[in-house]
């Protein structure tokens, strides 16, 4: 196992809806970062947090906010829900400045949106 | 056009079988390269990274060419338990939490 755990790992919500997601890092990591899985595609990069704050954002729009706190656990919070928003949302640790580059994944939280 | 690029398959091979996966990758600046292997419906998990030199882990041989801007994964020997998404990673520098994955590609490995 990687350490890194998320929650909660199924939810359904429906249209218009806000979702809060939330990981707990592996220890010994500084970095967080969160990727959206559709069905049949890669993990895409939403961004990423250090030191608790944003550093670096993928092509998602602003409906997509983050948190990260000072113990390295993280929250992403998705506004106005829409279809399209199904998918497995995977949480990833991993160390910035010295670290081998590899990610740690949580199991992810698979939210469908009706 | 996608930045990270794999023929999605599915590849169906028998065991014992060689199976060869490629990808491309579209910047030229990617510093850092890597397969990931995903078992479905679960997460993500670091199977090698690539070097230019060529790496080998048992039946796993990965190559970089950066001139090609070319990664490949060779599986020798395959076994049941390889069945899986086999992704792709490139990174625009030493930071892992940005990476860019291919879409993957699927192996089955059957009797």
């Amino acid at each position: 196992e990687t350490g890194v755990t998320q929650s909660p790992t199924h939810l359904i919500k429906t249209r218009g809806q806000q979702v809060t997601l939330r990981c707990s890092s592996q220890s010994g990591h500084n970095t967080v970062s969160w990727y959206q899985q559709a069905l049949g595609q890669g993990p895409q990069f939403i961004f990423q947090y250090y030191r608790e704050e944003e550093n670096g954002r993928g092509n998602f729009p602003p409906r997509f906010s983050g948190l990260q706190f000072p113990n390295y656990s993280s929250e992403l919070n998705v506004n106005a829900l829409e279809l399209d928003d199904s998918a497995l949302y995977l949480c990833a640790s991993s160390v910035l400045g010295g670290g081998t580059g590899e990610l740690f994944f949580g199991e992810g939280s698979r939210l469908t949106v009706l | 056009r996608k930045e990270v690029e794999q023929d999605p398959g599915p590849f169906n091979v028998p065991e014992g079988a060689t199976v060869a996966f490629n990808c491309t990758y579209s910047n030229s600046a990617s510093q850092s390269f890597f397969w990931y292997r995903q078992d479905c419906r679960k997460e993500p998990k670091l199977l090698m990274s690539v070097y230019s030199s060529g790496n080998e882990d048992g039946r796993f041989t990965a190559q970089l060419n950066r001139a090609s801007q070319y990664i490949s994964l060779l599986i020798r020997d395959s076994k049941l338990s390889d069945s899986a998404t086999y992704l792709c990673v490139v990174n625009p520098n030493t930071n892992a939490g940005k990476s860019t994955f291919g879409d993957g590609t699927t192996l089955t490995v059957k009797p």
